[in-house]
């Protein structure tokens, strides 16, 4: 069964604070995302991966084959990052889909 | 602003009502879908559409009903939902299907009464 499983659920931080979100998938996958979500609902693709590391700004994710691991980094955290955060793991080749973890609630506190 | 636009954002109905939610995209892609977030869940896969043709409904009750006239507009077509039926709905495209970037719109709050 294809899984992606995230950690914590729920993480509440000080403005300033280096913050790491992870995520641990199952075999198989192509490519892995993460998203944010913010509490209107919307949600926007912030990184695809499938080896290495990406970095946009203060967020940095990066990715480990050989573990089945990924996590999500930001640095000098702004209660603006508030968010949902959201793994998502590519299974499936061209007809394949999206499987979603749970997704972390992050807080950043001023 | 994603490039992909839902409405209404957000919705009451009656069991008995119909009504429908519409997704447009301005991005060209030609893969769109819709996904079904409930509270405490996982997005769920619902349909996915590629090139106007339906290539996935992931055993979807028929109370909804997707419909895609062509590659930039998406409906799903609401008819005696239930109370559980009451979850954020949410439109995405992409590229193509298979592992492209994807582009969500802000979703449709749909509550069932």
């Amino acid at each position: 069964k294809n899984e992606v499983e995230q950690s914590p659920q729920n993480l509440t931080a000080q403005e300033g604070e280096f913050i790491t979100i992870n995520c641990s998938y199952s075999v198989g996958i192509s490519a892995l995302h993460w998203l944010q979500q913010h509490p209107g609902g919307g949600i926007v693709s912030l990184f695809m991966l499938s080896s290495g590391k990406k970095k946009h700004g203060r967020l940095i994710a990066t990715i480990n084959i050989q573990e089945k691991h990924s996590s999500l980094h930001i640095t000098a955290s702004h209660p603006r990052d508030s968010a949902v955060y959201i793994c998502a793991g590519f299974y499936g080749g061209s007809q394949g889909n999206l499987i979603f973890g749970k997704g972390t609630k992050l807080s950043v506190k001023p | 602003e994603t490039g992909v636009t839902q409405t209404p954002r957000h919705l009451v109905m009656g069991m008995t009502n119909k009504k429908s939610l519409k997704c447009e995209q301005h991005l060209g892609h030609n893969a769109m879908y819709w996904y079904k977030q409930s509270a405490k869940k996982p997005l769920e896969l619902m349909f996915v559409y590629n090139f106007k043709e339906q290539t996935e409904n992931n055993s979807v009750p028929s109370r909804f009903s997707p419909e895609c006239p062509n590659s930039s507009h998406l409906f799903l077509h609401l008819h005696t939902l239930q109370p559980e039926d009451s979850a954020l709905y949410l439109c995405a495209s992409s590229q193509a299907r298979g592992g492209n970037t994807i582009y969500f719109g802000e979703g449709s709050w749909l509550t069932v009464v």
